[in-house]
């Protein structure tokens, strides 16, 4: 079964700096694809970004960046440029490519942001 | 908003009691997953299906059982409540099932309160 470790219970960052989650994770497959969600207070489960297992190249999206690192298995993901309204919960999680679809899920890491 | 629907928001209700939680899908996805949110056990995923049939189970207890109907709407049923049965229970839908990075869209849960 694979695992995913997320072993920074909480992170604290100043608004306008940069912050980085960890994640790492543990597969035997090689087919895969990895993913941060959002959990602001309101509960809702946001995506932030994805990652095929496949592409070499690491995901952006705007002010959140992954490093990609498939043979460490880690994906830590990078915001840039910190906002208060990134206050959240933030959780890594894995999917197989093929057979079961369900997303299996890091124990989250609570971002706060110092204004 | 994700575009899938969840009812009810809050439910409260006894050790022993069954109670049915309902969720639509974004309009146009066939895939629709149950995903488990506590203190204890954090995110767990349930149950997968896909366009009216069952097709991945996670971590789902016996006393929890699924179906989604024709129009594609899924429904949890969890009988013989217990207080530990007590968490977020989120559904969330994407277009298709393995392979293929398909992202899953969360819909806002349910908050389930065993007394």
């Amino acid at each position: 079964a694979q695992t995913v470790t997320q072993s920074q219970p909480e992170m604290s960052v100043q608004e306008a700096e940069t912050v980085t989650l960890s994640c790492t994770y543990d597969t035997s497959e090689s087919d895969y694809y990895l993913f941060w969600y959002k959990q602001p207070p309101s509960r809702q489960m946001i995506l932030v970004i994805r990652q095929e297992a496949y592409k070499q190249q690491n995901a952006t999206e705007n002010r959140f960046s992954v490093n990609f690192q498939k043979a460490a298995k880690s994906f830590s993901l990078k915001i840039s440029d910190s906002q208060l309204g990134d206050a959240a919960m933030y959780f890594c999680a894995y999917r197989s490519g093929g057979g079961a679809d369900g997303l299996t899920f890091g124990k989250g890491t609570h971002l706060i942001i110092q204004p | 908003d994700s575009g899938v629907t969840q009812t009810p928001k809050h439910l409260i209700t006894a050790t022993g009691q069954r109670v049915t939680l309902r969720c639509s899908p974004r309009s146009g996805d066939l895939s629709v997953y149950w995903y488990q949110q506590s203190l204890d056990q954090g995110l767990q995923f349930l149950i997968q299906y896909y366009n009216g049939e069952e097709r991945a189970k996670g971590n789902i207890l016996e006393r929890f059982s699924a179906q989604q109907f024709p129009d594609l709407h899924s429904e949890l049923n969890l009988s013989s409540l217990e207080l530990g049965d007590s968490a977020l229970y989120f559904c969330a839908s994407s277009v298709a099932q393995a392979p293929g990075s398909y992202e899953q869209y969360f819909g806002p849960g349910t908050r389930l309160t065993v007394t």
